[in-house]
């Protein structure tokens, strides 16, 4: 089955302590993003990936790092979480031709104490 | 990309048409309109997308008016599960970050 697949889905931390939220999709996608969801805010892009070691910024990147070392994984690395990244967050992937159909994981909620 | 506006909520009884309007007057020859819709709390879902044709899948039918100004979702029997945020999105076909910009989309509640 064609999937984005987000770990862990629920994380509870402190302020301060490095982590990471994987993504892996199995669709052989070259584009890959994440987005946060905020009330009141709607999805804001973070980051994005246009290929293997390809990154840039999206929207709303500070106090985040990601890498792209293999197509299919597209981790989202906190080195430092404060309370106000305290949100859900989204990985999505979408193949070449279809740019604006892409594949959305199942979300990642994250409360920073 | 070309800004949407869309009604805050509707409802809608079970076993009807849904139909929900999206205006984007300001959308140019080559945007695209696409639908998603999330259901609470979950990833969005892609439903459909068209250009300037009417389009139909599995889910439901885009009808994009002539003059591409406005587009209706119709959802032909929606049951409980269809209940969501549907967000209508114009974006252009190409361009380097592939981001869609979700607004505030349309709360449907089908009623049993």
């Amino acid at each position: 089955e064609a999937q984005v697949t987000q770990n862990p889905r629920y994380l509870i931390t402190v302020t301060g302590k490095k982590l990471t939220v994987t993504c892996s999709q199995n669709m052989n996608h070259e584009y890959m993003s994440w987005y946060r969801q905020d009330p009141g805010l709607g999805l804001r892009q973070i980051y994005y990936s246009m290929n293997v070691e390809v990154t840039d910024k999206g929207d709303v990147p500070e106090g985040y790092k990601v890498s792209r070392k293999e197509k299919r994984n597209f981790p989202l690395i906190l080195e430092s979480p404060s309370p106000n990244q305290t949100s859900l967050y989204f990985c999505a992937s979408s193949g070449g031709s279809g740019r604006g159909v892409q594949n959305f994981g199942a979300g990642t909620r994250l409360s920073v104490l | 990309d070309a800004k949407t506006t869309q009604p805050t909520s509707m409802d809608c009884a079970e076993g009807r048409a849904a139909n929900l309007p999206c205006n984007h007057s300001t959308i140019s020859g080559n945007e695209y309109v696409y639908w998603y819709r999330q259901i609470h709390s979950q990833g969005p879902q892609y439903i459909i997308h068209g250009l300037k044709n009417n389009e139909t899948n599995e889910m439901a039918s885009l009808i994009i008016t002539e003059d591409r100004k406005s587009s209706t979702l119709i959802l032909p029997h929606a049951t409980l599960r269809d209940t969501a945020v549907y967000y209508c999105i114009v974006r252009r076909s190409g361009g380097s970050n592939y981001k869609l910009t979700f607004g505030k989309g349309t709360l449907l509640t089908v009623n049993p």
